[in-house]
């Protein structure tokens, strides 16, 4: 099935730890990304292939997985994560690809 | 430092045929597990994943949208092209294309992540 839920909202306290998660059943085959997007701008990876960082992204940013649930976690959140976030993965064929339908962290 | 912008119409009538280009730099689509993709975003919505292609010219579509696709590379010019058939109104979005790369290809090519982005552009379906 590429069936797959992501929470539609999270707000957490400034300098909080927050997670936001993404479940599907193709995620005990496959690693989550996940991408940023701020109004008006294009996404942006943070995290890729479970947990790896682009170069300029914060260490606060980290990915985990565990069964069919993977995690973004921000250590320490910080006003400028408020954005939407995206995970995406391959479906069960491993050539499509699937996107979450977005989670909106507000950082109060 | 890899750049994508897309380019096409703003606006486009139902029932007409959308055709975006996607111009980037930075890198060759000659070159071995390298694709690029095209993602769209209606307002106030999600993204969803519309196509990709890769150097190998392997090709995969939505399965939601794939009989109204079609997705073209054009090496010399640095471009990647998509058409979309039979608009409509709901396919009003924004359309993104991005650079990735392909994990590996056995036949099949499996994909990896998106990045970068381009700016993205608006396309409106209105009579």
């Amino acid at each position: 099935s590429s069936e797959m839920t992501q929470d539609p909202a999270v707000s957490e306290a400034l300098g909080q730890t927050v997670r936001i998660t993404c479940q599907g059943d193709c995620l005990r085959r496959y690693y989550a990304n996940w991408d940023q997007q701020k109004p008006g701008q294009a996404p942006v990876v943070v995290i890729y292939d479970k947990n790896n960082r682009p170069s300029g992204i914060p260490d606060r940013f980290s990915g985990s997985s565990s069964g069919n649930t993977a995690s973004l976690t921000f250590t320490g959140a910080q006003a400028e994560d408020d954005a939407d976030y995206y995970c995406n993965f391959r479906d069960s064929s491993g050539n499509h690809v699937i996107f979450g339908g977005g989670t909106k962290l507000t950082v109060l | 430092q890899i750049t994508l912008k897309e380019s096409g119409p703003t606006l486009v009538k139902p029932s007409q045929t959308l055709t975006l280009t996607c111009t980037f730099s930075g890198f060759s689509l000659n070159n071995s597990g390298v694709g690029v993709g095209w993602i769209r975003q209606p307002p106030g919505k999600a993204l969803e994943w519309l196509a990709l292609i890769y150097w190998n010219d392997n090709k995969r579509y939505s399965p939601f949208l794939r009989s109204r696709l079609t997705i073209t590379k054009d090496t010399s010019k640095n471009q990647v092209v998509l058409t979309m058939t039979n608009m409509d109104p709901v396919d009003t979005a924004t359309y993104y294309c991005a650079h990735t790369t392909a994990a590996y290809c056995d036949g099949d090519c499996f994909w990896n992540w998106f990045d970068p982005w381009g700016q993205g552009t608006l396309v409106t379906v209105s009579s």
